[in-house]
């Protein structure tokens, strides 16, 4: 079964730092990772879709890096604004095609 | 390019009763998706149809189905509600033509709130 991991589970930085978040899966055999934020008490919007065969992608200021072997994506966030401040989630589709989310890290950027 | 909607944003329920839920998907996508959130279970897989037909199906009682309509729309449906169903339930839709590939980007609505007493 597939389990993921989202670390750290809290963050709070000042304005302008340049952060990483980490998701870890147990199984390497998925078909895609995808990494999302959700702002409180709304739905989850769609950052960026890494497939099996890619090893990053970007958009903006947001990277995300994946490496199936040690079963680990990061999502990079380059000079963070209080607009960023929210929950992101990653999802790995595993070979059941079933999406698994981690718990996600909630983020907030103060002034 | 319209999102995904759903309706309604919120209810209140009360335990025994049943609750219909709906998603439209955006125009052209023919799959969805529907997930279940808690704060104690995170988010959790429901169910996917695509094309009318279920093609996966997640670790939920018989209690919580759904359909898929011709136009791609969807309903889920609770039956004999309990507490621990209250939750914000969301809906995601894909073109998810294949398993591979940029198609199966997910996008997500806004959730519908559903609070059991």
């Amino acid at each position: 079964k597939q389990e993921v991991t989202q670390i750290p589970a809290a963050l709070s930085v000042p304005e302008g730092e340049n952060l990483v978040l980490n998701c870890s899966f147990t199984d390497s055999a998925i078909y895609n990772l995808q990494w999302f934020r959700q702002d409180p008490g709304k739905g989850l919007t769609s950052l960026l879709l890494i497939q099996s065969s890619q090893r990053e992608q970007t958009s903006g200021r947001l990277n995300a890096s994946l490496d199936k072997s040690s079963g680990r994506s990061t999502l990079y966030i380059a000079a963070s604004q209080p607009g960023d401040s929210a929950t992101y989630l990653c999802a790995v589709r595993g070979g059941s095609y079933i999406p698994t989310f981690g718990r996600g890290t909630s983020l907030i950027v103060h002034p | 390019k319209a999102g995904v909607t759903q309706t309604p944003r919120y209810l209140i329920k009360t335990r025994g009763q049943q609750v219909t839920l709906s998603c439209s998907p955006i125009s052209g996508h023919r799959s969805v998706s529907w997930y279940q959130q808690t704060p104690g279970q995170g988010l959790q897989f429901l169910f996917e149809y695509f094309s009318e037909t279920q093609r996966n199906k997640g670790n939920f009682p018989g209690r919580f189905s759904g359909r898929q309509f011709s136009n791609s729309r969807s309903e889920m449906n609770v039956s004999t509600l309990e507490l621990g169903d209250s939750a914000l339930y969301l809906c995601a839709s894909s073109l998810a033509i294949r398993r591979t590939g940029g198609n199966n980007e997910q996008f997500f609505g806004p959730g519908t709130r559903l609070t059991v007493l």
